[in-house]
């Protein structure tokens, strides 16, 4: 099956630093999507991508649609220490009739920390 | 606005006990809606999801069930726990069968 790969696993950064993390595929996605989780909290929709090559800020959140359709990266930028949590991409998956009716797989996701 | 929501936020049951998870939408119509599981904070698995009342998909097997009694209700349920059930269930429904909004979960716990 379709299968996300994030990197990194984890990141530990001062406050003000700028962050990156990336999520690779090896199918061609016509979505990616990027969530953000806090402990004991469901995930939360930060930005939505829909056309290859689309760049999409959300205040300090930029995240890029790659080219190729098989990547897709998140940046922060200043982090502050609520950006703290978890941070999952995710892209339709299809049935073998090419419907994804919504479904999503995700990636495992980049915990994020923030020291002050 | 739509809403969703989840109840109840944490559960411990005796491995062997029944389960029952709700799950209701408000705001919107016919939405699609979805079960997921979470193990130790990382990635979400889709367990079932439903396109309308009484039609369900099951995506992985498992001890678990899923049904729509109405347009706006999920329930998961299953006669009999496991402790490989213990987990993190989370109700989602999607706008335009994309953008996925979760509900805030459920903290399973079968001892």
């Amino acid at each position: 099956g379709q299968q996300l790969n994030q990197s990194p696993q984890s990141m530990f950064i001062q406050e003000g630093e700028d962050v990156s993390m990336n999520c690779t595929s090896s199918s061609i996605f016509n979505t990616w999507l990027w969530y953000k989780q806090e402990p004991g909290e469901g995930p939360v929709l930060l930005i939505a991508l829909y056309k290859a090559g689309e760049l999409t800020s959300n205040g300090r959140l930029t995240a890029q649609f790659g080219i190729t359709r098989k990547d897709s990266f998140l940046n922060i930028s200043a982090s502050i220490p609520s950006d703290v949590g978890i941070y999952f991409c995710a892209g339709p998956y299809s049935n073998a009739g090419g419907t994804s009716y919504g479904k999503l797989t995700f990636g495992q996701g980049t915990i994020l920390t923030v020291h002050p | 606005s739509q809403t969703i929501h989840q109840w109840p936020a944490t559960l411990v049951q005796p491995v062997g006990s029944p389960l029952s998870l709700e799950c209701t939408v408000e705001g919107t119509s016919n939405p699609n809606l979805y079960w997921y599981r979470q193990a130790a904070g990382r990635g979400l698995q889709l367990l079932f999801y439903s396109v309308g009342i009484g039609q369900i998909s099951s995506e992985v097997p498992q001890n678990l069930s899923a049904s729509r009694p109405q347009d706006r209700q999920f329930i998961l349920s299953s006669k009999k726990l496991l402790l490989s059930d213990s987990g993190f269930y989370l109700c989602a429904w999607t706008r335009l069968n994309t953008e996925a909004f979760f509900g805030q979960g459920t903290r399973l716990t079968v001892v």
